[in-house]
């Protein structure tokens, strides 16, 4: 079983769709849990980190859920800009600094 | 703020050549590492260090080496390439766990 685990998609959204995204994790010892996008042949950027209590940053919502280690990414009125390769991270096995990457979910929004 | 600087930003290399992928980050972050990123593998670690001096392997080490003589500079050393390494490389670093990671803009390499 991966680390972290995500539908790969892809995931074909017309603008203005509200889409959400799932990734689930397997180290019950994680502690550190993000979102980062990643545009095509480009470095991953930070989109958000997502904590316990679950939170928001415009129209983008994250939940946490350390009993089912579920951790979930939804995005409100999608924009054809939010196109691109979204991953979810959490710290990995052994180390706490080592960082572990699902595979990534694959979104484009249509006109 | 120059963040993250990886160079080169491509390189082919020969079979059994070496090279070393340099890694600067001027936001005196402490935590840096390296991945390579393959087509549906997602992203792996390679290694990585969390301050001058200290270094430790991560998923994938074998046929790189690393080191951190300052906080600044983390090079990828590739010892003897080989095809099986031609990948998307990314250096990156963070303040801390808990904030996320800051990733450079990638070294491409095909070993030939």
């Amino acid at each position: 079983r991966k680390e972290v685990e995500q539908d790969p998609g892809p995931f074909n959204v017309p603008e203005g769709a509200t889409v959400a995204f799932n990734c689930t994790y397997s180290n019950s010892a994680s502690q550190s849990f993000f979102w980062y996008r990643q545009d095509c042949r480009k470095e991953p950027k930070l989109l958000m980190s997502v904590y316990s209590s679950g939170n928001e940053d415009g129209r983008f919502t994250a939940q946490l859920n350390r009993a089912s280690q579920y951790i979930s990414l939804l995005i409100r009125d999608s924009k054809l800009s939010d196109s691109a390769t979204y991953l979810c991270v959490v710290n990995g096995k052994g180390s706490a600094r080592q960082l572990t990457f699902g595979s990534g979910t694959q979104l484009t929004v249509l006109p | 703020n120059a963040g993250v600087t990886q160079t080169p930003k491509f390189q082919v290399l020969k079979t059994g050549q070496s090279m070393t992928l340099q890694c600067a980050q001027d936001m005196n972050h402490e935590y840096m590492s390296w991945y390579r990123q393959d087509p549906g593998m997602g992203l792996r670690l390679i290694h990585y260090s969390v301050g001058a001096g200290i270094t430790d392997q991560g998923e994938v080490p074998n046929g790189y080496n690393v080191s951190r003589s300052t906080t600044e500079d983390f090079p990828l050393r590739l010892l003897s390439a080989a095809p099986s390494q031609t990948s998307v490389y990314f250096c990156a670093s963070s303040s801390g766990q808990v904030y996320g990671y800051t990733f450079g803009s990638g070294t491409r390499l095909t070993v030939v």
